[in-house]
């Protein structure tokens, strides 16, 4: 069964600092993992998607790496901004017949001024 | 192109009433999957779509909950006498090539 683990369960930074969120998944064979923003009392927005051949992905001032062999992803928000805070998830896809994502208990980010 | 939308956003039920969540894909869009938030805890799975056939349904209680997807409007997530313990958000997503796009949610209170 696959378990997904984010770390840390909360995180506060101020104003333009980088930083970095973990995800960790038992089961290495996933056919791809996304990045979710949630904002309180909102839907999920998705950030990006990694499939799993690739290595990283990028848009904007996010990047997204994975590595398979380990079961990890991190998510790398750069110069970090008040907008920035929500909760971020990870999901990952098996892939099969469903592709039904496995999600993490999330990250949750303060980005003070 | 509008996203994925899901009403009523917000639902209020007493225990044993019937709580009815409807859900519409992106457009062209034909699977959809239901996911279950409980408060504090992160969004399980709990059945995935096609029009007209259901496919997956693994996560989904065995009873009282049904869902389905038909060929002409919008799926339907289905709790019937509900309890307190149902109180969730409900989100509903659909799929485009590899990615899951998802609604706004519709937040379940049972009294």
């Amino acid at each position: 069964k696959q378990e997904v683990t984010q770390i840390p369960a909360a995180l506060s930074v101020p104003e333009g600092e980088n930083l970095v969120l973990n995800c960790s998944f038992t089961d290495s064979a996933i056919y791809n993992l996304q990045w979710f923003r949630q904002d309180p009392g909102k839907g999920l927005t998705s950030l990006l998607l990694i499939q799993s051949s690739q290595r990283e992905q990028t848009s904007g001032r996010l990047n997204a790496s994975l590595d398979k062999s380990s079961g990890r992803s991190t998510l790398y928000i750069a110069a970090s901004q008040p907008g920035d805070s929500a909760t971020y998830l990870c999901a990952v896809d098996l892939g099969g017949t469903a592709s039904k994502l496995t999600f993490g208990t999330g990250t949750r980010l303060q980005v003070t001024l | 192109n509008a996203g994925v939308m899901q009403n009523p956003r917000h639902l209020v039920r007493r225990r044993g009433q019937e709580a009815r969540l409807r859900c519409s894909p992106m457009k062209g869009h034909s699977h959809v999957y239901w996911y279950r938030q409980l408060p504090e805890e992160g969004l399980k799975f709990m059945v995935y779509l096609q029009k007209e056939n259901i496919i997956d349904e693994s996560g989904m209680p065995k009873e009282r909950f049904s869902a389905e997807f038909p060929k002409e409007g919008p799926s339907i997530l289905r709790i019937q006498q509900v309890v307190r313990g149902d109180s969730a958000a409900y989100f509903c997503a659909s799929r485009r090539d590899n990615e899951q796009f998802f609604g706004p949610g519709t937040r379940l209170t049972v009294l």
